[in-house]
């Protein structure tokens, strides 16, 4: 699975959007960016994911560039409680090793209120 | 709907002990992946199981095992505990053959090895 580079940490106003950038040069063709967020001691959790077509949920917005070397993550209007650890991965699905997460470092998001 | 679960929250064990860790994977989801998490650090693949068999591991030693029950909820035991053990020990499910599907994960059990 391809690596990840996060920026160590971040801050944002509350109420504006947060705008997290992951890059991932080295993806390939059949392997997806997956964004996971973590608040302090507890369990990951699924934010969004995609291969190559920005996606929307009610969570956030994942913005990947025509070339899918990186991505950008967008929290819309940032709250208190979006204040966490947010992991970028890429990983290959359909196939029979796909198995594992690879966790970096992740981005750590501070909302100042 | 009950997402992924388990048991225990806490635990505190000495070292040379053994400890045994459960989950029960989200309704629907039939493969259960665990992962070690140390302070300050991202989580770390162990193993992950499907079909009651374990399909993929990662850098661990023998002295982590695991089991899957027909119910697909799953066991991490770790014999020998050293303090290294300490950690948040996380469990996800997934669907799909192999755990292709998007994984979600647990509250965690927060080991502690004295």
């Amino acid at each position: 699975d391809a690596k990840t580079t996060q920026p160590t940490s971040m801050d944002c106003a509350e109420g504006r959007a947060a705008n997290l950038p992951c890059n991932h040069s080295t993806i390939s063709g059949n392997e997806y960016v997956y964004w996971y967020r973590q608040i302090h001691s507890q369990g990951p959790q699924y934010i969004i994911h995609g291969l190559k077509n920005n996606e929307t949920n009610e969570m956030a917005s994942l913005i990947i560039t025509e070339d899918r070397k990186s991505s950008t993550l967008i929290l819309p209007h940032a709250t208190l409680r979006d204040t966490a650890v947010y992991y970028c991965i890429v990983r290959r699905v359909a196939s029979s090793n796909t198995g594992k997460l690879i966790f970096g470092q992740g981005t750590t998001l501070q909302v100042k209120p | 709907d009950a997402g992924v679960t388990q048991s225990p929250t806490h635990l505190i064990k000495t070292r040379g002990q053994q400890v045994t860790l459960r989950c029960s994977p989200k309704s629907g989801h039939d493969t259960v992946s665990w992962y070690q998490q140390a302070l300050g650090q991202g989580p770390q693949f162990i193993f992950q199981y499907y079909e009651e068999e374990e399909r993929q591991r990662g850098n661990f030693p023998d002295r982590f095992s695991g089991h899957q029950f027909p119910n697909y909820s799953s066991e991490l035991n770790v014999n020998a505990l050293l303090l290294g053990d300490s950690a948040l020990y996380l469990c996800a499910s997934s669907s799909g053959q192999g755990g292709t599907d998007t994984q979600y994960f647990g509250p965690g059990t927060r080991l502690t090895v004295l």
